[in-house]
């Protein structure tokens, strides 16, 4: 199995603040790579998917990048609704693993 | 307007079987595959397969291949996930999901459905 490692597990950021999460794959997965953000209690919504293409209705503040085995999210101006926590998912091959999540707080 | 609804939450006990459900609408329920996501109290987004209702071809993560069946009705748009003896370590909440065409990434997720296993 493809293993994914975020860093940060938690992030303590203000609101307007830069925030980028790194997801780091254990072989290379192209860019068959998505996010997703989900809050407490609701299921999770996908933001990115091919690694930094924006899914539909997301704000544009959310950006993805990276290939190979190194990816990022950022998020530009953090704001009150994106207190959250975000999970990559690899795309490339069965079983398609998650990341084990990075909790976004409010400081 | 694409559309997953889950059954509701169960409570069961150790050794009993069970059948959750997700029902799809507002798309070809035939043309995509449809995905189940384990989530224990607490924890993170774990993948244990997927299944498309078109012709019944599944996938299993090995974590999850023979303690789960992943099934589909494809003639009520309804996708399923069961156990034949369930354990306490089952307890959590479970979420299906629309994985997309061709990025395969989850775009439509349904509601999820919790399962409490407690003597």
């Amino acid at each position: 199995d493809i293993q994914l490692t975020q860093s940060p597990s938690f992030l303590s950021a203000s609101v307007g603040d830069r925030v980028t999460i790194t997801c780091r794959a254990s072989q290379g997965i192209s860019s068959y790579l998505a996010w997703y953000q989900q809050k407490p209690g609701k299921a999770p919504k996908l933001l990115i998917y091919a690694a930094s293409t924006l899914q539909s209705g997301v704000p544009s503040r959310f950006s993805g990048s990276g290939s190979g085995t190194e990816f990022t999210l950022t998020i530009s101006s953090l704001q009150p609704e994106d207190f959250a926590t975000y999970y990559c998912q690899q795309l490339n091959s069965y079983p398609f693993t998650f990341g084990p999540g990075t909790k976004v707080d409010i400081k | 307007e694409v559309q997953l609804v889950q059954s509701g939450a169960e409570v069961k006990k150790p050794g009993e079987s069970l059948k959750i459900s997700c029902k799809g609408s507002g798309y070809s329920f035939t043309s995509y595959w449809i995905g189940w996501v384990r989530q224990m109290p607490g924890k993170g987004l774990e993948w244990m397969g997927i299944i498309y209702p078109g012709d019944s071809d599944t996938r299993y993560s090995p974590s999850f291949q023979g303690q789960v069946t992943i099934s589909a009705d494809k003639s009520i748009s309804t996708a399923y996930l069961q156990w034949s003896s369930l354990k306490a370590s089952d307890t959590a909440m479970y979420y299906c999901a629309r994985q997309s065409g061709l990025q395969k990434d989850f775009d439509y997720w349904g509601q999820g459905t919790l399962v409490t296993v407690s003597s």
